[in-house]
C-alpha cells in the first residue's frame, strides 16, 4: 500500500514561475489537505477538501490554487512563486468527516529564489 | 482562537529514560487529539488519537492522556530508545466536522542518547 504520494520532493524556482505539486493517495480516502511547515510557524492549512468536487480554503490560501477532479488527486498549484512561499509542503489524507487519523505524504521541499 | 503549545521545545536524554511530553491548548471545547512523530526529512506520521470523551490512548511503550478542563495533553514514553529521537507533535481539532479547525503545536524535538 503506498498510501500518500508526493511529487516531486525537491524543486527550486524562480521567481513568478509557476509549478504544480502533485499528491495522490491510494486509501480511498475523502479528506484530503496541503500544509506548509515553516520554521516557528509550526504546519499551517493552505487548502483542503472532503471529497471529489469540493475544495476549501485553510488558513493561508493566497498564491495557491487547488482541484479535486478524483477521489485519489490532489494538486496544488502555485499561481506565481513567490520567495514567501520557500517552505516544506505536505499533503495528507484521512477517512471521512471529522479529525480522523491523518496520513501525511514525505513532503516536497520548495526554494524560490 | 485556538492556539497549542508544547514544552519543551527540545529535550535530550539518556537511553532507558521514561518522559513526558507536554502539550498545552487554550480552548478545552475540543473534539479531539492527535499525537504525530516527525523523522528528520520526513512526512508526520500519526501515534495516537485522543478523542474528546476519553482520557487516554496507550500504543505499546507510548500513553497520551487528555485533560480537557486543564487544556493538556501529556505523551509518555516508557523506556526510551534511540530510536525514539525524533520531533513529536501534537493536533487539537475543534470541529467535528471541519478540518480547518485543526491547529498543531510547534513540536518538541527529542534526542535519545545512547
Amino acid at each position: 500500500n503506498a498510501g500518500v504520494t508526493q511529487t516531486p520532493k525537491f524543486q527550486v524556482l524562480k521567481t513568478g514561475q509557476s509549478m504544480t505539486l502533485q499528491c495522490a493517495q491510494d486509501m480511498n480516502h475523502e479528506y484530503m489537505s496541503w500544509y506548509r511547515q515553516d520554521p516557528g510557524m509550526g504546519l499551517r492549512l493552505i487548502h483542503y477538501s472532503v471529497g471529489a468536487g469540493i475544495t476549501d480554503q485553510g488558513e493561508v490560501p493566497n498564491g495557491y490554487n487547488v482541484s479535486r477532479s478524483t477521489t485519489e488527486d490532489f494538486p496544488l498549484r502555485l499561481l506565481s512563486a513567490a520567495p514567501s512561499q520557500t517552505s516544506v509542503y505536505f499533503c495528507a489524507s484521512s477517512y471521512g468527516q471529522g479529525m480522523q487519523k491523518l496520513f501525511f505524504g514525505s513532503g516536497t521541499q520548495l526554494s524560490v529564489l | 482562537k485556538q492556539e497549542v503549545t508544547q514544552i519543551p521545545a527540545a529535550l535530550s536524554v539518556p537511553e532507558g529514560e521514561n518522559l513526558v511530553l507536554n502539550c498545552s491548548f487554550t480552548d478545552s471545547a475540543i473534539y479531539n487529539l492527535q499525537w504525530f512523530r516527525q523523522d528528520p526529512g520526513k512526512g508526520l506520521t500519526s501515534l495516537l488519537l485522543i478523542q474528546s470523551s476519553q482520557r487516554e490512548q496507550t500504543s505499546g511503550r507510548l500513553n497520551a492522556s487528555l485533560d480537557k478542563s486543564s487544556g493538556r495533553s501529556t505523551l509518555y514514553i516508557a523506556a526510551s530508545q534511540p530510536g525514539d529521537s525524533a520531533t513529536y507533535l501534537c493536533a487539537v481539532a475543534k470541529g467535528g466536522t471541519s478540518y480547518d479547525k485543526v491547529i498543531f503545536g510547534p513540536g518538541t524535538s527529542l534526542s535519545v542518547i545512547p
